[in-house]
């Protein structure tokens, strides 16, 4: 049973690029967030996608956008990328119904810019 | 705003030892409180969890302890191992599907 699965696991940028983050939920899940961790900081939530619509957000600029697919995989997109959006990029999932179960997350993205 | 502190950066404990660690919370309308593990390179692992309407649950070794009146919950690992050793992050929610708030996390290290 595959868990949570993230694509690249490394990235290099350089600044006003764009980058397009991928991932794999675990098998029956199908509500997908995006977390933004910085060094030495815990993840910072940046917003939830289920039926393929954003249903939460945090507080992350406008260049921060997603996208959730019929078969519940998601892609977290950035534009005009700073220096400040280098960051482990961790995407987490879970089931939406069945009470409130934990999320499940991924090993991440780890993005720098240059 | 930070609702979930931990202002532990780090730990050491001996092996066999009691690891405690700690986390207070400022949003009375959390209603779920989570632990995750991570080791580098990993991702957060979940550890364990406590609904607001509980003031203890235990798994095994771990054991999450809640005190709403004072807004501060720990983690009890006993005794601890040197597998242990990883950054634990505290979470909370306010609903059933939505966002996690964690805090910045404590580096534990167990020594032999």
């Amino acid at each position: 049973d595959a868990g949570v699965t993230q694509s690249p696991t490394h990235l290099i940028k350089t600044r006003g690029q764009q980058v397009t983050l991928r991932c794999s939920p675990k098998s029956g899940h199908d509500t997908v967030s995006w977390y933004q961790q910085a060094l030495g900081q815990g993840p910072q939530f940046i917003f939830q996608y289920y039926e393929e619509e954003e249903r939460q957000r945090g507080n992350f600029p406008d260049r921060f956008s997603g996208h959730q697919f019929p078969n519940y995989s998601s892609e977290l997109n950035v534009n005009a990328l700073l220096l400040g959006d280098s960051a482990l990029y961790l995407c987490a999932s879970s089931p939406r119904t069945g009470g409130g179960q934990p999320q499940h997350f991924g090993d991440g993205t780890r993005l720098s810019i240059l | 705003d930070q609702q979930v502190k931990q202002n532990s950066p780090s730990l050491s404990v001996q092996e066999g030892r009691i690891s405690i660690l700690n986390c207070d919370y400022t949003n009375s309308m959390f209603d779920y409180f989570l632990w995750y593990k991570k080791y580098p390179a990993e991702g957060p692992t979940f550890l364990i969890s406590i609904s607001s309407i509980k003031d203890k649950n235990e798994d095994g070794r771990f054991t999450v302890f809640l005190n709403k009146s004072a807004k501060h919950l720990s983690l009890h690992i006993v005794p601890s191992q040197p597998g242990d050793s990883a950054v634990y992050f505290c979470a909370a929610r306010t609903d059933s599907w939505g966002k996690l708030q964690f805090g910045a996390g404590t580096q534990v290290v167990v020594t032999p």
